[in-house]
């Protein structure tokens, strides 16, 4: 009973930038936007998550509408070691139930 | 980011048999530990929630007489999966967070999973 939507699956060119979309509609006020991504045969790993507002690290930014209904993760110079499955999971902060994965977008970055 | 190592990395075990996986948290301390299941081309199912020093909370599906999880310290959790049958073959993760409800940090970090096949 995952609360996103994400597409199956997308292509990107090496060193381009690969944009992720993410579907949120339910949203509740309090819940925050994360994203995690799994590399084939290892387990998940973080990359960023918000609540409102934009966010960049080192590895990705976040970008948030106004309304909260949708995201978007964006890989600012793809390379080939970012093909992996991404999750995008709304969740509050602190609730011990409340990591539940979608299918997620299987990233294929190509040279 | 926090380190969350799970051992072994992979298993082969006969039919009937019982198995064995930890799960640790290397530079932290986990109130909380989740036991999540992945079959092939498949997302990551939550099976189990588990608190330092209590009894592990089941999703509903999972048994929890097959699916025997133990929380005993704030660095290392057990899943042992018993009389294991080739349908128990799949891909077993674990993830920890630091503090209980409310407290500490809310990511979780994950485990490099174990692969588990039953003959």
């Amino acid at each position: 009973d995952a609360k996103t939507t994400q597409p199956t699956s997308m292509d990107c060119a090496e060193g381009r930038a690969a944009n992720l979309p993410c579907n949120h509609s339910t949203i509740s006020g309090n819940e925050y936007v994360y994203w995690y991504r799994q590399i084939h045969s290892q387990g998940p790993q973080y990359i960023i998550h918000g609540l409102k507002n934009n966010e960049t690290n080192e590895m990705a930014s976040l970008i948030i509408t106004e309304d909260r209904k949708s995201s978007t993760l964006i890989l600012p110079h793809a390379t080939l070691r970012d093909t992996a499955v991404y999750y995008c999971i709304v969740r509050l902060p602190y609730n011990n139930n409340d990591m539940r994965f979608g299918a997620g977008t299987r990233l294929t970055v190509k040279p | 980011g926090a380190v969350v190592s799970q051992h072994p990395s992979w298993v082969i075990c006969k039919s009937g048999t019982s198995v064995k996986i930890e799960c640790r948290s290397l530079d932290f301390q986990a109130t909380t530990m989740f036991w999540y299941r992945q079959f092939p081309k498949q997302s990551l199912m939550l099976m189990a929630t588990s608190n330092e020093g209590s009894k592990a909370t089941y999703e509903q599906g999972v048994e929890k007489d097959k699916f025997l999880i133990n929380h005993a310290s704030l660095t290392l959790s057990t899943l042992t999966v018993t009389s294991a049958h080739p349908e128990d073959s799949s891909f077993y993760i674990c993830s920890a967070r630091e503090g209980g409800a409310g407290l500490g940090s809310p990511e979780q970090f994950f485990g490099p999973g174990t692969r588990l096949t039953v003959l």
